[in-house]
């Protein structure tokens, strides 16, 4: 069965730095990756998908990278900012009738 | 639609009543998941849909709860007897088939159901 680890559970950083959230998986038959951020008492809002071909992906201050071949996918996010202050979860989807999530990162980016 | 829309946003329910969580996918997905994510949890699969058949019904709790879709489109979580652990964020996703060039998830806000 698919696992999916995210690393560290939770993370604080002063504002205007660089971060890299770490998500790891068990099985390397996955069709895509997704990261997802989600606010307190809210839905999951998509941020950035890689088909299992790409290595990465990038969305304004946001990269995600894949290593399918390793396990691993890392979300880079550049000069942060209080608002980026959120959970992020990776999920990977190994076929048509589920996404695997991770136990996400609770980042907070201190003014 | 330009997003999925759940609702209601929020339902408190007293233990023993019926509830029913609706979900209304973006137009043309044919795939539709039901999560659940109790508090300071992560997501826990629930059902999914391909078009109107679920061909995978693994993550139902209990026989408590069912699901249907109809149309292809408006798919309705029932869920009968509330008990309290019900209570919990009860969100809804849509994706493109598989096969299609993009088939990321689409979540809707998701309904808090409170069982009191």
């Amino acid at each position: 069965k698919q696992e999916v680890t995210q690393i560290p559970a939770a993370l604080s950083v002063p504002e205007g730095e660089n971060l890299v959230l770490n998500c790891s998986f068990t099985d390397s038959a996955i069709y895509n990756l997704q990261w997802f951020r989600q606010d307190p008492g809210k839905g999951l809002t998509s941020l950035l998908l890689i088909q299992s071909s790409q290595r990465e992906q990038t969305s304004g201050r946001l990269n995600a990278s894949l290593d399918k071949s390793s396990g691993r996918s890392t979300l880079y996010i550049a000069a942060s900012q209080p608002g980026d202050s959120a959970t992020y979860l990776c999920a990977v989807r190994p076929g048509a009738n589920n996404l695997f999530f991770g136990t996400g990162t609770r980042l907070t980016v201190i003014p | 639609g330009a997003g999925v829309s759940q609702s209601p946003s929020n339902k408190v329910t007293e233990k023993g009543k019926d509830v029913e969580l609706r979900c209304d996918p973006i137009s043309g997905h044919t795939a539709l998941y039901w999560y659940r994510q109790s508090l300071g949890q992560g997501l826990e699969f629930l059902i999914y849909f391909q078009g109107n058949s679920a061909p995978d019904k693994s993550g139902l709790p209990s026989d408590r709860f069912s699901a249907e879709r109809t149309g292809g489109s408006v798919s309705t979580l029932t869920i009968q007897r509330t008990q309290q652990e019900d209570s919990a964020v009860y969100l809804c996703a849509s994706s493109l088939a598989l096969g299609t060039t993009n088939y990321g998830y689409t979540f809707g806000s998701g309904t808090r159901l409170t069982v009191v």
